[in-house]
């Protein structure tokens, strides 16, 4: 049982590059989300999903897609890097929406865009 | 939209030493959890309280629900180097939706 597993852990972009993070969760989690942390701002959401085939956005989501076509898998996607998306960005699962469930955490992508 | 002030944003204590830490907002929330993040790594759940009033304990950890459902706060006792790291909160307000809000953390530094 691996959990969340996120990848790459690091990466480097040129600015106007696209790029697609990889999130995977092995617990049949139906919810998944996808976060932000740059320094002394905690972590803000960006998309989220409560089921395969349903997203919405959260609190940044510009410069941001996502889609949900299994539940095991939430990728996010840059299509044109900016400096601005340069932070850490966390994936996370918890059991089902609305059960009020904690959520669970992969370990993160460090981004950096040039 | 809904914000957490966390406080402190840093402490430095001596080992052995009890550390508390809290939130507050002008908003209510539903649930309220406490994550404790290290270097390189994702937050990692700590205490999870469901209940206006709870207090719920997990070793040396002790967390509360405020009774207004407006805040909540973290206590570690008897700290220990290896509770160095950052601690966030974290609530999920009324309505039924999954979205949780996140305080900016509290660093915690533990000197031996």
């Amino acid at each position: 049982n691996a959990g969340v597993t996120q990848t790459p852990k690091f990466q480097v972009l040129k600015t106007g590059q696209s790029m697609t993070l990889q999130c995977a969760q092995d617990m049949n989690h139906e919810y998944m989300s996808w976060y932000r942390q740059d320094p002394g701002m905690g972590l803000r959401l960006i998309h989220y999903s409560v089921g395969a085939g349903i997203t919405d956005q959260g609190e940044v989501p510009n410069g941001y897609n996502v889609s949900r076509s299994t539940t095991e898998d939430f990728p996010l996607r840059l299509l044109s890097a900016a400096p601005s998306q340069t932070s850490v960005y966390f994936c996370a699962s918890s059991q089902r929406a609305g059960l009020n469930q904690p959520q669970h955490f992969g370990d993160g992508t460090r981004l950096s865009i040039l | 939209g809904q914000q957490l002030n966390q406080s402190p944003q840093s402490m430095f204590i001596q080992e052995g030493e009890d550390v508390s830490m809290n939130c507050t907002s002008s908003s209510i929330f539903n649930t309220w959890l406490w994550y404790k993040q290290d270097p390189g790594e994702g937050p990692v759940l700590l205490i999870a309280l469901y209940k206006a009033g709870e207090l719920t304990s997990n070793g040396r950890l002790t967390a509360q629900f405020g009774i207004t459902r407006k805040d909540s706060f973290l206590n570690i006792s008897a700290s220990i180097p290896s509770d160095v790291g950052i601690y966030f909160c974290a609530g999920r307000p009324p309505g039924g939706s999954e979205k949780l809000v996140f305080g900016k953390g509290t660093k915690l530094t533990v000197n031996p």
